[in-house]
């Protein structure tokens, strides 16, 4: 089944910096691949996603991009700001209705 | 509110004895799906519904657990005899269940057995 690494597990940024997450998976079938913030005792939030058909997106701060070949996607924040302090997730999902497959989360502390 | 719900968000349990969950999803979403999270985790996959039928289950999800969504709506999770190990939190997340599956969670059971 598919297999989800994240990488780095905790991550310290100065405000206005960016700040990279990366995922690698191991499907290639794979073809969806969320990105969710949790903040301390609250839901996973969508933040962004990407599918297998583009390989990259933007919503203001916030990117993600997918390398299909290398199997790996990355979440990029730009002008980092304290409310960015997080635990982010990426997820990847194959193709059908197969169930998404979660990375162990990166804490991203963002420091003022 | 129109977002997934679950209740309740706190339950403490002594160990053997049953437990159940129910989750709301958001109104006309098909899919419902059950996770659990672990400190420092990510979710992980439990089980799915399409309307009512329970499509897949994890090897997670062992004998003791049992789902249901019975009109296609809310649905239930129940644990029997429940164990330490089963101290988590228990995610539900609905989507549409169409080309797009973005998938919205619920803010969680938290589950503590002593």
């Amino acid at each position: 089944g598919e297999n989800v690494e994240q990488h780095p597990s905790t991550l310290s940024v100065q405000e206005g910096d960016s700040a990279v997450i990366k995922c690698t998976y191991s499907d290639s079938a794979s073809n969806y691949f969320p990105w969710y913030k949790q903040e301390l005792g609250k839901r996973p939030q969508l933040i962004i996603d990407i599918r297998s058909n583009v390989g990259e997106k933007k919503d203001q701060r916030i990117a993600v991009t997918l390398n299909k070949t290398a199997k790996h996607f990355s979440l990029h924040i730009t002008e980092t700001q304290p409310e960015d302090s997080a635990v982010y997730f990426c997820a990847a999902r194959g193709r059908g209705n197969t169930p998404l497959v979660f990375g162990k989360g990166t804490r991203l502390s963002v420091i003022a | 509110d129109t977002g997934v719900s679950q209740d309740p968000r706190h339950k403490i349990t002594k160990r053997g004895q049953n437990v159940t969950f129910r989750c709301d999803p958001i109104s006309e979403h098909n899919r419902l799906y059950w996770y659990r999270q672990t400190l420092g985790q990510g979710p992980e996959f439990l089980t799915y519904f399409q309307n009512e039928a329970q499509l897949e289950k994890s090897r997670l999800l062992s004998d003791r657990f049992s789902a249901e969504r019975p009109k296609g709506s809310f649905s239930t999770l129940e644990i029997q005899r429940t164990e330490q190990g089963d101290s988590a939190m228990y995610l539900c997340a609905s989507s549409l269940g169409l080309h797009t599956d973005t998938q919205y969670f619920g803010p969680g059971t938290r589950l503590t057995v002593l």
